[in-house]
């Protein structure tokens, strides 16, 4: 089926530990997202591509870094620069404004 | 840039009662509005949505929304709640042939009372 798959699902972090969080999309879009979760505060965009081998950084970026090496992966690190990580993350793509979402990575930082 | 104003975090309404939920939109140019719904660790499945024509828009699980540019809104309605309907509801707005960026609300949680 096509679709976006983020992977884990959930993930537990120590302090001072960067972790990568997987996004892979079948859809063949060429934009691609990352939105970060909070309870009460909506999605807030982390960053954003547009294109192979670029990306902007959205409203939240400090803290977090990404690639776009391939049309289909979009991987995002949260850093240990991040000083409040745990939250739900969310990876979508997009075709004519519409965004399509993956089923989410839940991290905890320990 | 585009914002999303949604009110009231926690709605509660009635099994087979009206659901009525509010978005109000700013934005500079003709907006692309959404709807989107959020089950409890899954992510946003697309409602509804309007970009031209018709302003009444029809999603799934028999909700609707009506774009009114004369009041800047974009409220969705489902005229009797279902217990599935219990969720979170966000509205996004966005731009044509932008880059793609939806402005999100801060969303609101449906509890559904039998």
């Amino acid at each position: 089926d096509g679709g976006i798959t983020q992977s884990p699902k959930y993930l537990f972090r120590k302090e001072g530990q960067n972790v990568t969080l997987s996004c892979e999309q079948n859809l063949n879009h060429d934009a691609m997202y990352w939105y970060r979760q909070d309870p009460g505060q909506g999605l807030r965009l982390i960053y954003y591509s547009q294109i192979v081998n670029d990306f902007q950084k959205g409203d939240i970026a400090e803290g977090y870094s990404v690639s776009r090496e391939k049309k289909e992966s979009f991987p995002l690190t949260v850093t240990s620069a991040q000083k409040n990580p745990t939250a739900f993350y969310l990876c979508a793509s997009s075709i004519v404004g519409e965004l399509f979402f993956g089923e989410g990575s839940r991290l905890t930082v320990l | 840039a585009q914002s999303v104003t949604q009110l009231g975090s926690h709605v509660s309404v009635s099994e087979g009662a009206l659901v009525l939920l509010r978005c109000n939109y700013s934005s500079s140019v003709p907006p692309y509005l959404f709807w989107y719904v959020q089950y409890p660790n899954q992510g946003l499945q697309l409602l509804l949505k309007y970009t031209t024509g018709a302003t009444l828009v029809k999603g799934i699980n028999g909700f609707e929304a009506e774009f009114k540019k004369s009041e800047t809104s974009f409220h969705l309605t489902n005229p009797s709640a279902h217990m599935s309907d219990a969720a979170e509801y966000f509205c996004a707005v966005g731009i044509p042939y932008g880059n793609n960026r939806l402005a999100f609300g801060k969303g609101n949680q449906v509890v559904v009372i039998p």
